[in-house]
């Protein structure tokens, strides 16, 4: 398994500012995903993250919105820029400790945002 | 595309009742079947996994059996305990393994 930190674990902030929240794993992983969650919903993912390439978008996410860095193999980051009370949600990083499919994902903690 | 319907909301049980989970899916070709459960407070935790027809994946007393057949990978769990009240989510995962798509999750309150 793999074991990952966020941070902030919650964050207020005005609309129309940006802000980033940062994932840590404990070892090495290749693959690094970013979802969000509104409150008492499903988990919807946002983006996938590959050392040293530009992240893949789901629909309805854009890298404007929501750009994502992944400089090395235990971190990634997730700006929300131009934030709006629409993206008040919590937002988990996870990932998978196997390059190959059907592997499990583990999840960090959640960053919970409220934006006013 | 592919999708994960839950149809259960809400379970409300108590203590040593068994619970049952309905998770049903729909994707083309051949993808993974996952249980995960969030606590209040934290990120999902994978529970357990299968990828073909007929493997059953358990953990912690729960157990799902994949059948392709009725695209189902329903939940169950013999005797519950209080600790086991979280909200359980079914999810499918791509074969690329770059994806999960989850269901809407489904709130387990089981009273002492």
């Amino acid at each position: 398994s793999v074991l990952l930190y966020q941070k902030p674990n919650r964050d207020i902030c005005q609309s129309g500012t940006s802000l980033k929240i940062q994932c840590v794993a404990d070892s090495q992983v290749v693959s690094m995903f970013w979802y969000q969650q509104f409150q008492e919903q499903s988990l919807m993912l946002m983006a996938t993250a590959n050392e040293g390439s530009e992240a893949t978008y789901e629909s309805g996410f854009t890298k404007d919105k929501f750009p994502i860095s992944r400089p090395n193999l235990t971190f990634s980051t997730l700006t929300v820029n131009n934030a709006r009370p629409g993206d008040s949600s919590i937002y988990f990083c996870s990932s998978r400790v196997s390059g190959t499919g059907y592997a499990e994902q583990f999840f960090g903690p959640g960053t919970r945002l409220t934006v006013l | 595309g592919d999708s994960v319907t839950q149809t259960e909301g809400q379970v409300a049980l108590s203590e040593e009742d068994f619970l049952t989970i309905h998770c049903n899916y729909s994707a083309s070709g051949y993808p993974a079947l996952f249980w995960y459960v969030q606590y209040p407070g934290e990120g999902p935790q994978f529970l357990f996994r299968a990828s073909r027809d007929k493997e059953k994946g358990s953990s912690r007393g729960f157990e799902a059996t994949y059948d392709k057949g009725t695209t189902s990978f329903h939940l169950r769990k013999a005797s519950v305990q209080e600790s086991d009240s979280a909200v359980y989510y079914c999810a499918l995962g791509n074969s690329a393994g770059n994806k999960l798509t989850f269901g809407i999750g489904t709130r387990v309150l089981v009273r002492p």
